[in-house]
């Protein structure tokens, strides 16, 4: 079964740590992996996309990595800042078809100062 | 740049009510999606629009009629409202012809059932 699970749930970091998000999937084929940002009461914005050749990709400072072997992807924020509190959702596309997106649940950031 | 509008931000119907939630993208996406998200769960579709002129079912069509009116827009429809269908509703919007492009989605739609 196709399946993502993300960890922690919910993680409470203080401004300006660092922290790592887990996201481990059962996708196949797999096709590629996206993390998005959902701030609270928007809808979710993707940060980054990881192929099966990547195994790490940043954007300013996130930082996702990507283990197609054992089929686990970490999303790390540097310097966390109050900004960063948001839900953030990992997502594995599967090769083939219209229909072939699998959700996380989310990872439920809060940052605080 | 308005990207995937949806309309209305928040609604609170009873049930048995019907309603329709509208969604409109301008950034000349020839896909487009409706999700529900719940407290605890992923996003999970509803129905989808490959293409304009094209529908198909996603994991949770029952209770919802969808209508791609033309290449900007894609309605979902809730014939009979159910306390069960009490939500957030997001609309996405993709460009299928371009590998490796993202979703983009609207701000939700924010729905209660009484």
């Amino acid at each position: 079964k196709n399946q993502v699970e993300q960890s922690p749930q919910s993680l409470i970091i203080l401004e300006g740590k660092n922290c790592t998000l887990q996201c481990n999937y059962t996708v196949s084929p797999f096709s590629n992996l996206r993390w998005y940002k959902q701030d609270t009461g928007r809808g979710p914005v993707s940060l980054t996309i990881m192929t099966f050749s990547e195994n790490t990709k940043s954007n300013g400072r996130y930082t996702a990595t990507l283990d197609a072997d054992t089929k686990q992807s970490s999303l790390h924020i540097t310097a966390s800042q109050l900004s960063d509190s948001a839900s953030y959702i990992c997502v594995v596309s599967a090769l083939g078809g219209a229909n072939n997106l699998f959700f996380g649940t989310g990872t439920r950031l809060t940052v605080i100062p | 740049n308005a990207g995937v509008t949806q309309t209305p931000k928040f609604q609170v119907l009873k049930t048995g009510q019907s309603m329709t939630l509208q969604c409109a993208q301008d950034m000349n996406h020839n896909s487009m999606y409706w999700y529900r998200q719940d407290p605890g769960m992923g996003l999970r579709l509803i129905y989808y629009s490959a293409s304009e002129g094209t529908t198909d079912k996603g994991e949770v069509p029952n209770g919802y009629n969808v209508s791609r009116l033309n290449k900007r827009e894609f309605s979902l429809r809730l014939e009979s409202a159910a306390p069960s269908q009490t939500s957030v509703y997001f609309c996405a919007s993709k460009d299928r012809a371009r590998v490796g492009q993202p979703q983009h989605f609207g701000d939700g739609t924010r729905l209660s059932i009484l």
